[in-house]
């Protein structure tokens, strides 16, 4: 079974101290890792799709990698507008092909 | 505003009531998916259409859940006597088709339909 774990659960950040959530991921083959941020009553907006092992990805202060176990969202210089559940999920290869297994998110908090 | 709609945003119930809640999604979309969200976890994939065929539903969705999409634009999701583990959030969200083959590209969510069952 699908399965994705993200790490730590909650973290909290000064404003400006960089740093690094987690998902870890075990699928019979990955055909897509995407990230997405969710604000508190609302819904899932999307922020990166992966495709394969090396491949990056940035956007303003957010950037996502991928290897074949696991996904680092890196956070440089955080503002307290980043306070959110970052959320992970993966769209495994093979089997169905419309849906996404998320983890439980990770909950940033960024103090100003 | 162009973005996915969601309604009503909040439901109370009491158990054994039936609950229906619409999506309207973003109107060039063919896509459009259900998710189940509880609190402290990630959001859990009921089902799926293209246009109005229903293509893939999940085994978190019993014969209590139905959802539709007649002519393939807003899509319904009704809950019939519902019991209290039904309570959560219905994040309904769509999609174009991707550009790149078999992959689901970037999906829209809606803000959610909160249920809570009394």
């Amino acid at each position: 079974e699908d399965q994705v774990t993200q790490s730590p659960e909650a973290l909290r950040l000064q404003e400006g101290e960089s740093s690094s959530l987690n998902c870890s991921y075990t699928v019979s083959g990955l055909r897509g890792l995407f990230w997405y941020r969710q604000d508190p009553g609302k819904g899932p907006e999307f922020l990166f799709t992966l495709y394969s092992a090396g491949e990056e990805k940035e956007k303003e202060r957010l950037k996502a990698t991928l290897t074949k176990k696991e996904s680092f969202l890196h956070i440089t210089a955080p503002k307290p507008e980043d306070s959110a559940t970052y959320l992970c999920a993966v769209q495994p290869r093979g089997g169905s092909n419309y849906k996404l297994t998320f983890g439980k998110g990770t909950l940033l908090t960024v103090n100003p | 505003d162009t973005g996915v709609s969601q309604n009503p945003r909040h439901k109370i119930t009491k158990r054994g009531q039936n609950v229906t809640f619409r999506c309207d999604p973003i109107s060039e979309h063919n896509r459009l998916y259900w998710y189940r969200q509880t609190l402290g976890q990630g959001p859990e994939f009921l089902t799926y259409f293209q246009n109005e065929a229903q293509l893939e539903k999940s085994r978190l969705l019993s014969d209590r859940f139905s959802a539709e999409r007649p002519k393939g634009s807003f899509s319904t999701l009704e809950i019939q006597r519902t019991e209290q583990g039904d309570s959560a959030m219905y994040l309904c969200a769509s999609s174009l088709r991707p550009r790149r083959e078999g992959a689901l590209g970037e999906l829209f969510f809606g803000e959610g339909s909160r249920l809570t069952v009394l």
